[in-house]
């Protein structure tokens, strides 16, 4: 069964650095999202993103953060300046459309990020 | 902002019982997915209901929604050790549809062969 892959799947990193978070969408699909988890809390909504620009993006995107398809494969996100609340479980995941029917996400395993 | 919001238990039971898990949430929705996660792994979908709709069954799997009670649940019937994990509900808000849903915190289960 396709599958969304993310990598890498546990990144450290210090306070103030950059940071790629890397996904590969199932080939088909459209819709492509980031979401997070603090450890201990719920699964958040970051941005979702089609037909290269972003469709919508919660408050917790802010200009930190950003999207991007470089290529026919790949979705990443970038977090310009880590901050210590940035550490979290961040997953990747891809739909196939937003019709009736088509809403169904499909997740990675999530990468796991550190700041120190 | 929309909450998805489970009952806050860990359930621990025995194969071949059933594990019932509740979710409620606070604004209009379009529809409410079930999504679990096995340890270190990605959130897989489980099943989707549609706000129009009030049952709904997919293999073991039954979900309710009452909308008049912002409320709905999950039933495994009998439980087998591979459904060790934990199960996420998530509201898809109206009239965003699909884009950003809301999860809660999850309920852990536990199966004991």
């Amino acid at each position: 069964e396709p599958e969304v892959t993310q990598t890498p799947s546990h990144q450290v990193t210090q306070m103030g650095q950059e940071v790629i978070l890397r996904c590969v969408p199932i080939s088909n699909h459209l819709y492509f999202y980031w979401y997070r988890q603090i450890l201990g809390q719920k699964v958040e909504f970051l941005v979702s993103f089609y037909n290269n620009e972003i469709s919508e993006k919660s408050e917790i995107f802010d200009d930190q953060f950003s999207v991007e398809r470089p290529d026919g494969s790949n979705f990443t996100l970038k977090i310009r300046s880590t901050k210590l609340e940035d550490s979290a479980m961040y997953f990747c995941a891809s739909s196939e459309a937003m019709g009736q029917g088509m809403e169904k996400l499909f997740f990675g395993s999530g990468t796991q990020l550190s700041v120190l | 902002s929309q909450q998805g919001e489970e009952d806050p238990q860990a359930l621990s039971i025995q194969e071949g019982e059933n594990a019932t898990m509740n979710c409620s949430y606070k604004t209009s929705i379009n529809n409410l997915q079930w999504y679990r996660q096995n340890s270190g792994r990605g959130l897989v979908h489980l099943i989707l209901i549609r706000s129009n709709e009030r049952e709904k069954h997919s293999g073991r799997l039954r979900v309710t929604l009452d909308t008049s009670k912002k409320s709905s649940s999950l039933l495994i019937t009998a439980s087998r050790a591979a459904d060790t994990a934990s199960y996420f509900c998530a509201t898809a808000p109206d009239p965003y549809g699909n884009n950003r849903l809301a999860f809660g915190k999850g309920n852990q289960v536990v199966v004991i062969p």
